[in-house]
């Protein structure tokens, strides 16, 4: 499935720069998720949103700040950042992380934004 | 301890042979599901094929398909007559159904294999 679109799909900005990563999904889904893929290292989940409402932010830090305006939208504002925050970013959607059927929460990902920080 | 261990770096195989990626996992949540991602270099995260822990037949998806040991937490993924559209990196990712008391869709992936698909 390709129904989930990101943009920008490649970012260069300086550490005092602000920028914002958007993601949108054409799948009728429920539950869109934002994950960070730095080289060598496993893909890491930043925040979950299940029906606009944030259900999981693991640990992140506040110069990343999601934003889920409706079901088919999520955002990912950027400022202050450093340049261990360069990664590949992927946002996800599923149908309903809460359905009870695990199947059900397949993720569909999007093709990522390659941010820089310089 | 980690969740999910894919012990192969890389893997080579010829075009049209069959390959298989192991995969193993940690859980004590009767109830999860295993997932594997196919990663071009492009970036995206493509959907391949989805085990659940209760099926009692193992996955298949065309080319595709899942060799689930459940009593040793391994779930490996066997690709037949490889094509050389098939080279990537391939993730495996768990997703229990209860979480540490939490169930917020959160999948757990391992550290991936690279495919690599000779003419």
């Amino acid at each position: 499935e390709t129904g989930v679109t990101q943009t920008p799909r490649h970012l260069v900005m300086g550490m005092t720069n602000k920028k914002s990563l958007k993601c949108e999904q054409h799948l009728g889904h429920n539950a869109m998720y934002w994950y960070k893929q730095s080289a060598k290292k496993p893909l890491e989940l930043m925040f979950v949103y299940n029906f606009k409402e944030q259900t999981e932010n693991n640990s992140v830090p506040s110069r990343f700040s999601p934003e889920c305006p409706n079901s088919s939208h999520l955002f990912l504002h950027l400022h202050t950042l450093q340049p261990e925050d360069s990664a590949l970013y992927l946002c996800a959607s599923s149908q309903d992380w809460a359905s009870g059927a695990v199947k059900a929460d397949t993720q569909y990902f999007g093709p990522g934004t390659r941010l820089t920080v310089l | 301890a980690q969740k999910i261990t894919q012990t192969q770096p890389g893997m080579f195989v010829q075009e049209k042979e069959a390959v298989t990626l192991d995969c193993t996992y940690d859980t004590s949540d009767p109830s999860y599901g295993l997932f594997w991602y196919k990663q071009p270099s492009s970036g995206e995260m493509i959907f391949l094929i989805y085990q659940g822990s209760y099926d009692q037949q193992n996955a298949t998806e065309g080319r595709y398909s899942l060799n689930f040991q459940k009593a040793r937490k391994s779930a490996n993924l066997v690709i037949s007559a490889s094509q050389l559209g098939d080279s990537a990196m391939y993730f495996c990712a768990m997703r229990e159904r209860w979480a540490g008391g939490t169930s917020y869709g959160k999948l757990t992936f391992g550290q991936g294999t690279i495919l690599t698909v000779h003419p």
